[in-house]
């Protein structure tokens, strides 16, 4: 089964300095997706990146940028001049081909930015 | 555009009773998925539908049901609720394309006391 593990459950950064979270999976697919989604207190999620594994470039999106190592199965996002709006619980998900393309979640990591 | 909207926004039952959350998806998506997120943890796949038609579920049992209508809105049912039923039920919208993140509602947050 497709797992997505977090292994920091909170993270905290200074305002203007980066940040990295760190995302590992387990699959046995050749092809697929991966997302970063933000949650902030107003409890939507929201997109924030994807990777597509067939892709050897990273993806990056503006101040966010991800490190994809398909081989070792990581997917870590870095959050370059880190702003207080940063300030959110951050989901890594793997998009699955079965059961409909669900989306499987790792636990998040809580990121606080400090002033 | 519009974006996927959640009703209601906080619900509180009883146990044992029965409740019916709603989502309207974003304008051209046909593919409309459930989550269940327990506090302090991360969503939960409960079932995903597509052009009305159930075409995926995770591991949640048979009272969690759900609908999809022809305008690809959707309802979740959940019958003889229990305490740990209480969580924040996220709808989310998407084509049914791998290539496409889903869009979420900002979820129902449900009690059950």
């Amino acid at each position: 089964a497709q797992t997505v593990t977090q292994s920091q459950p909170e993270m905290s950064v200074q305002e203007a300095e980066t940040v990295t979270l760190s995302c590992t999976y387990d699959t046995s697919e050749s092809d697929y997706y991966l997302f970063w989604y933000k949650q902030p207190p107003s409890r939507q999620m929201i997109l924030v990146i994807r990777q597509e594994a067939y892709k050897q470039q990273n993806a990056t999106e503006n101040r966010f940028s991800v490190n994809f190592q398909k081989a070792a199965k990581s997917f870590s996002l870095k959050i370059s001049d880190s702003q207080l709006g940063d300030a959110a619980m951050y989901f890594c998900a793997y998009r699955m081909t079965e059961y409909g393309n669900k989306l499987v979640f790792g636990a998040g990591t809580i990121l606080r930015v400090k002033s | 555009e519009t974006g996927v909207t959640q009703s209601p926004t906080h619900l509180i039952k009883t146990r044992g009773q029965q409740v019916t959350l709603r989502c309207s998806s974003q304008s051209g998506h046909n593919t409309v998925s459930w989550y269940q997120q327990a506090l302090g943890q991360g969503p939960q796949f409960i079932f995903q539908y597509y052009r009305e038609e159930e075409n995926g579920r995770g591991n949640f049992p048979p009272r969690f049901s759900g609908l999809q209508f022809p305008n690809y809105s959707s309802e979740l049912n959940v019958n003889a609720l229990e305490l740990d039923d209480s969580a924040l039920y996220l709808c989310a919208s998407s084509l049914p394309r791998r290539e496409d993140g889903y869009t979420f509602g900002s979820g129902t947050r449900l009690t059950v006391v």
